[in-house]
């Protein structure tokens, strides 16, 4: 199956400036890379997503990019929040193209301070 | 809508007993899974079922069974719970297993003691 290695694992930046998180996997199949927030005692949910024929998407805020040769990618958040606090997930497909769900990153947390 | 609704929401086992982890969604997704969380990691996927009658195993299976009879509901059995299934467990629908967000229930906090 796929192997999903993120970093850092905590991230704490001045509020209004810029965070990201990274982000590699292993098999070259994959085409697909979802983002996910989780809140303290919440669900993940979805905040972006990108899949293998771009090289970058964004909304609003966030943005993601995806280098496949180096088959790895990127969430950036700018101008950050007290509501960006949070654990983000970075994800790819549990065995590349495959239709079984998601491998996920350990997760990186990211601290707002004021 | 209700989503994807997962029962119970807390539960404490005894080590040996054993549980089913309800999940029901109501969106007409193909596509349900199981995640683990465990403190501080990400989620690794238990089992996952790309249509009623069809399932199969994920990353972590051992120590757990499932079912589909349904579209709509996809339980997870835990048999003879030990501590190391202590994790928080998460169901999850997708319209399509890629590309497509996957939608996550507000998970099941399980103590094995």
């Amino acid at each position: 199956g796929e192997n999903v290695e993120q970093h850092p694992s905590t991230l704490s930046v001045q509020e209004g400036d810029s965070a990201v998180i990274k982000c590699t996997y292993s098999d070259s199949a994959s085409n697909y890379f979802p983002w996910y927030k989780q809140e303290l005692g919440k669900r993940p949910q979805l905040i972006i997503d990108i899949r293998s024929n771009v090289g970058e998407k964004k909304d609003q805020r966030i943005a993601v990019t995806l280098n496949k040769t180096a088959k790895h990618f990127s969430l950036h958040i700018t101008e950050t929040q007290p509501e960006d606090s949070a654990v983000y997930f970075c994800a790819a497909p549990y065995s590349g193209g495959g239709a079984d769900g998601l491998t996920f990153g350990k997760g990186t947390h990211l601290i707002i301070q004021p | 809508n209700a989503g994807v609704t997962q029962t119970p929401k807390f539960r404490i086992l005894k080590i040996g007993q054993s549980m089913t982890l309800q999940c029901a969604q109501d969106m007409n997704h193909n596509y349900m899974y199981w995640y683990r969380q465990d403190p501080g990691m990400g989620l690794k996927l238990i089992y996952y079922s790309v249509g009623a009658g069809i399932t199969d195993k994920g990353e972590v299976p051992n120590g757990y069974n499932v079912s589909r009879s349904t579209t709509e509901d996809f339980p997870l059995r835990l048999e003879l719970a030990a501590p190391s299934q202590t994790s928080v467990y998460f169901c999850a629908s997708s319209y399509s297993p890629r590309n497509t967000e996957a939608f996550f229930g507000q998970g099941t906090r399980l103590t094995v003691v």
